[in-house]
């Protein structure tokens, strides 16, 4: 299985301070297309995940761009410009090139 | 609009069965592959099981952890997908979450208990 090691396991920011999230797997996620299926969710408390950006580095539809994803083969990096007191919650990575599909453990975001 | 919704979970003995349903509207549900995740409390998110379309033959394919206990399906005229959960463990205790290959929606979840 692809194992994604996700870094901090918390973080304390205040707002308006970036913030930076670090997922590696354990193998390249290039799929046989060349495409690299790496997302990453942010679930808000009591919420559903909410998928914030796709194949690495797409923003979805709404997401505001102080969130940036960036990386390849086996090194993500999930980065939020100036973090806002909506943005608290916890951020996964989950690669989807390889079954079984697996998710990084959580960075939990705190306002500080 | 997209929309999920989860049913079927409860309170079930260990041993015990389940079935789980997901019915969904707002997209064309037989081009896209559905998948379960499950979230146990105050845990991380774990994938469960995906099922392709037609066109994959409805190819499934499931976690290790839970292979041979669950059985992903789908109803394409219902919109639906479906997940049988057997021989049920206390470990089994999750949210269970149904969303769309792609992973940018997702259902509110539906709570699984196993207790006795």
């Amino acid at each position: 299985d692809v194992v994604m090691t996700q870094t901090p396991v918390s973080l304390s920011v205040a707002i308006g301070q970036p913030a930076s999230i670090s997922c590696k797997s354990s193998q390249s996620l290039v799929g046989t297309s060349g495409k690299t299926y790496l997302n990453w969710l942010l679930q808000r408390p009591g919420q559903s995940p909410k998928r914030l950006i796709y194949l690495v580095s797409k923003l979805d539809s709404g997401i505001p761009d102080r969130f940036s994803g960036s990386g390849s083969e086996t090194d993500f990096t999930l980065k939020i410009s100036r973090v806002e007191a909506d943005d608290l919650g916890v951020y996964y990575c989950l690669q989807g090139t390889h079954f079984p599909l697996t998710f990084g453990s959580g960075t939990k975001l705190e306002i500080k | 609009e997209v929309q999920i919704l989860e049913t079927g979970g409860g309170l079930v003995k260990p041993g015990g069965s389940l079935r789980l349903s997901c019915a969904t509207s707002g997209f064309n549900f037989n081009d896209y592959f559905m998948n379960w995740v499950r979230q146990a409390p105050g845990k991380g998110l774990e994938w469960v099981a995906q099922i392709r379309n037609k066109n994959y033959n409805y190819a499934t394919y499931y976690a290790e952890s839970l292979e041979g206990r669950v059985t992903i399906s789908r109803d394409d005229s219902k919109s639906s997908v479906y997940l049988q959960v057997s021989s049920l463990r206390a470990e089994d205790t999750a949210i269970y979450y149904c969303t769309i290959y792609g992973y940018k929606h997702w259902g509110q979840g539906v709570m699984v208990t196993v207790s006795s």
